[in-house]
């Protein structure tokens, strides 16, 4: 089955610095979509980025960029120049074939002024 | 565009009684919906898939006869809690898919259940 791991259940980053949140995934599918959503206190989901598998070339939407590694199972984000408004739940998700999404447990991520 | 709507945001019942939640995709044709439980600092749990005029699809140890679901059209799904206990209390969370890979959230409905 496969499986999404987020290993980091916090981080912490100082205003205008970089951070880099972790996820693998397990699966023995060669096409699939990868998502990372971003969860704020208002609770209402996010989408932060998205990378299809099939795709050599990683994500890059503004601040955020993602480092996909396709052999390696791992798809970390990048969030460049760090806003208080940056401040969530980050969940790392991997979309199977018939659109059902699989979650990772989430990285909290604070971000310090 | 892409707005998914949740109706209602909060919401109390009591022990026993039922309560309804309606999800609805507002600029789009949803073929498909998807119903999450996400207990406090947890992750989004699956609970079903509805796809429109087709009975849902459960995962594992959720139970249909308690979580009943409706997909009666392309832009509404509704997720009924029958029978509620304390235990059900939890935020749930709709979402909505058109004819592409995505999936686009509701902004959660918060049960409490006395």
């Amino acid at each position: 089955a496969q499986t999404v791991t987020q290993s980091q259940p916090e981080m912490s980053v100082q205003e205008a610095e970089t951070v880099t949140l972790s996820c693998t995934y397990d699966t023995s599918e060669s096409d699939y979509y990868l998502f990372w959503y971003k969860q704020p206190p208002s609770r209402q989901m996010i989408l932060v980025i998205r990378q299809e598998a099939y795709k050599q070339q990683n994500a890059t939407e503004n601040r955020f960029s993602v480092n996909f590694q396709k052999a390696a199972k791992s798809f970390s984000l990048k969030i460049s120049d760090s806003q208080l408004g940056d401040a969530a739940m980050y969940f790392c998700a991997y979309r199977q074939g018939t659109y059902k999404y699989i979650f990772g447990t989430g990285t909290r991520l604070k971000v310090l002024a | 565009g892409a707005v998914v709507s949740q109706h209602p945001s909060r919401v109390i019942c009591k022990s026993g009684t039922s309560v309804k939640i309606e999800c609805r995709s507002l600029d789009f044709q949803a073929t498909t919906m998807f119903w999450y439980r996400q207990f406090p600092k947890k992750s989004l749990m699956l609970m079903a898939t509805s796809n429109e005029g087709s009975k849902a699809t459960y995962e594992q140890g959720v139970e249909k006869d308690k979580f009943l679901i409706n997909h009666a059209s392309l832009t509404l799904s509704t997720l009924t809690v029958t029978s509620a206990h304390p235990e059900d209390s939890s935020f749930y969370i709709c979402s909505a898919s058109p004819y592409t890979y995505e999936q686009y959230f509701g902004p959660g409905t918060r049960l409490t259940v006395t």
